[in-house]
């Protein structure tokens, strides 16, 4: 059965503290991983990753995949409360181009 | 502007009711999803359509048809067999080419009382 695991869960911190969001999966045909921001309603894209080892990065956001040892991290450095959001992993496969499999998703809470 | 339409943004209906759900894309996408979000979960995946007139099942379909008549539209009804039916829906399109992401509508909260 094919898994994308988040964590943590839950996540609550200090405006400019740095996070660490992490995503581990097994999916069979692996083609790509994404990280989607979720802050009420529709997720927003933020990533896609299918090379291990090259950092994607905007602003203060970077991501990095690993595929030997099938994980992804997602870092937010100087937080802002507008950062507060569930953050969602998904991955895609080989066979069913565009279907996405999701984590349960780590909810971020940015305390002023 | 090019985008993803879900209506009604909020929806109640009685126990034992059928009810649509709609969502409309003008991105020309191939490929339409529509996915169920409960709290403290991730999105599951309902029913998928890569191709118009073809649809498949997604993880929990029981409960849910769908129709694709055309490449823009994708409707989603819940029906009465379906036990637990209030959460939150999500529309979703993309393209079928290798490593593409999805983009989302805003969502329908369905209650059901």
């Amino acid at each position: 059965e094919d898994k994308v695991v988040q964590s943590p869960l839950s996540l609550v911190v200090h405006e400019g503290d740095t996070v660490t969001l992490n995503c581990s999966y097994e999916v069979t045909n692996f083609r790509s991983l994404l990280w989607y921001k979720q802050e009420k309603k529709a997720p927003t894209f933020l990533f896609m990753l299918t090379s291990s080892g090259i950092e994607k990065k905007s602003g203060r956001l970077s991501s990095i995949l690993d595929k030997k040892e099938l994980f992804s991290i997602l870092n937010i450095t100087a937080t802002q409360t507008g950062d507060s959001a569930v953050y969602l992993c998904a991955v895609s496969r080989g066979s069913t181009l565009g279907r996405l499999y999701f984590g349960r998703g780590t909810q971020l809470t940015v305390w002023p | 502007d090019g985008g993803i339409t879900q209506s009604p943004k909020y929806l109640f209906r009685k126990e034992g009711q059928n009810v649509t759900l709609s969502c409309e894309q003008n991105l020309n996408h191939d490929a339409m999803y529509w996915y169920r979000q409960d709290p403290g979960q991730g999105l599951r995946l309902i029913y998928y359509s890569q191709i118009v007139n073809d649809f498949q099942k997604g993880d929990i379909a029981e409960g849910y048809s769908v129709s694709r008549e055309k490449k823009e539209s994708f409707p989603l009804t819940v029906t009465s067999a379906q036990k637990n039916p209030t959460a939150f829906y999500l529309c979703a399109s993309s393209t079928t080419k290798v490593n593409t992401e999805a983009f989302f509508g805003q969502g329908t909260r369905l209650t059901v009382v």
